[in-house]
């Protein structure tokens, strides 16, 4: 079956720009998760939704962050007035439920000039 | 949450086995110790988990110290493909258990 898909694969945007990255988690799962990565470093925790209510926003930076998963499975971030050090690889990964095997996406890479 | 503590990078030749050490001093007895790896430019992929006692499967095995202070990965015969950053995590059952904390991870070279 299809795994978790995340898109665009590639984003570049300009400081101070509006963002918004996808993430189609797999089908009948409850949890969704993400997640982001710089560079030599391993994927650091954002936001936890169980169904639509997200459940742990507690690794959300600031408030220029947020995300969304309206109808219980796709999810969207969204980054309002980037910054250069958002720069990073934003994981996807989604469970069957809460506290189970994650599946990541392949992520989208986010650069911001 | 409890801290993990790994090398930060092994090598290994091909078929044979590698063992990833991962110590965790400071588990609470509710955490769950779980692998995950991340090949080049993907997202990671879950390896194994376990509790207290040695788990196996397809991938790979996972021997859990008696008083589970600390843990080793199994691979019993490596290949290219197995080339990758290894995380060991440890996530409990209440409170922020629905995340995973990474940490840096062992990177582990492949080689023929």
């Amino acid at each position: 079956g299809a795994g978790v898909s995340q898109t665009p694969s590639n984003k570049v945007t300009e400081k101070g720009k509006y963002v918004e990255l996808r993430c189609d988690p797999i089908s009948g799962h409850t949890a969704l998760y993400w997640y982001r990565q710089s560079l030599g470093q391993g994927p650091e925790f954002l936001i936890y939704f169980q169904g639509t209510g997200a459940a742990d926003d507690s690794g959300l930076p600031n408030d220029r962050f947020f995300a969304v998963r309206p109808e219980g499975s796709v999810s969207t971030l969204k980054i309002q007035r980037t910054e250069r050090g958002d720069s990073a690889v934003y994981l996807c990964a989604s469970s069957r439920y809460g506290g189970g095997e994650q599946f990541f996406g392949p992520g989208t890479r986010l650069t911001v000039l | 949450d409890a801290k993990t503590t790994q090398p930060n990078s092994m090598e290994s030749n091909e078929e044979e086995p590698v063992h990833l050490p991962c110590n965790h001093s400071t588990i609470s007895g509710t955490d769950y110790i779980h692998w995950y790896r991340q090949l080049p430019s993907q997202g990671p992929e879950y390896v194994i988990h376990g509790l207290t006692s040695n788990v196996n499967n397809r991938m790979a095995s996972l021997a859990i110290a008696e008083d589970r202070k600390s843990s080793t990965l199994i691979l019993h015969r490596a290949t290219l493909r197995d080339a990758a950053v290894y995380y060991c995590i440890l996530r409990g059952l209440t409170g922020g258990g629905n995340k995973l904390t990474f940490g840096t991870g062992t990177q582990l070279k492949v080689e023929l």
